[in-house]
């Protein structure tokens, strides 16, 4: 079962605007959530992240919200720049997957100049 | 050396091939993890590392796979009489220390393609 989805495969976004990209879980002991951005032939690269206390985290252009009620939780870029374009990673750790990530499957950002 | 460091970068093997697949993970980091990677899919979890014991395989899909990580530092991934649906990008990855929240690093990954 897919304990973390991610239910658009794709998004496309002008230069300047927001993207917002979603995740949702199941796992209710997942205390910890992290987003990964990876390029082609990369590996995914940390991005940021947030524990399960808190309900927003910042740095910089990219915000990570947490609805912990709703096991929902997304990735705002302002503004998206062509650079940005990559796959996001969501994951998520906690209870007996202490340790480790359980992924989600991706999202493709494109970002158009 | 900086980064998770993986190799070969690229492997193609014959079907019933064994292959091995080592990790550098960043130096003084305690914890290592393998994961595969289908085309389109995240990674998943196959093995981790504290220091040299192996602690939690759940993820291994049979008993063709095997990890050992003997000095606690570098690791390597075996995989006995490879399998077409054993093609996949395998990467490695470390943190610090073992806790939640440590923020976790990854190797650009190793592609295996088995034909």
């Amino acid at each position: 079962d897919q304990q973390v989805k991610q239910n658009s495969p794709s998004l496309s976004v002008q230069e300047g605007r927001i993207s917002i990209l979603n995740c949702d879980y199941t796992n209710s002991m997942f205390d910890y959530f992290l987003w990964y951005k990876k390029y082609p032939a990369e590996g995914p690269t940390f991005l940021i992240s947030i524990s399960s206390i808190k309900d927003k985290n910042e740095d910089g252009r990219f915000t990570v919200f947490l609805n912990k009620s709703a096991k929902h939780l997304s990735l705002h870029i302002v503004p998206s720049q062509p650079g940005d374009s990559a796959v996001y990673f969501c994951a998520a750790e906690g209870g007996t997957s202490y340790g480790k990530l359980t992924f989600g499957q991706g999202t493709i950002l494109t970002v158009h100049p | 050396g900086a980064g998770v460091s993986q190799s070969p970068r690229y492997k193609v093997a014959k079907r019933g091939q064994d292959v091995a697949l080592r990790c550098d993970p960043i130096s003084g980091h305690v914890s290592l993890f393998w994961y595969q990677q289908a085309l389109g899919q995240g990674p998943e979890f196959l093995t981790y590392f504290q220091n040299e014991a192996q602690l939690d395989k759940s993820g291994l899909p049979s008993d063709r796979f095997f990890a050992e990580r003997p000095e606690g530092s570098v690791s390597t991934l075996k995989i006995q009489r490879t399998q077409q649906e054993d093609s996949a990008v395998y990467l490695c990855a470390s943190s610090l220390e073992y806790r939640t929240g440590n923020t976790i690093y990854f190797g650009e990954g190793s592609w295996l393609t088995v034909v």
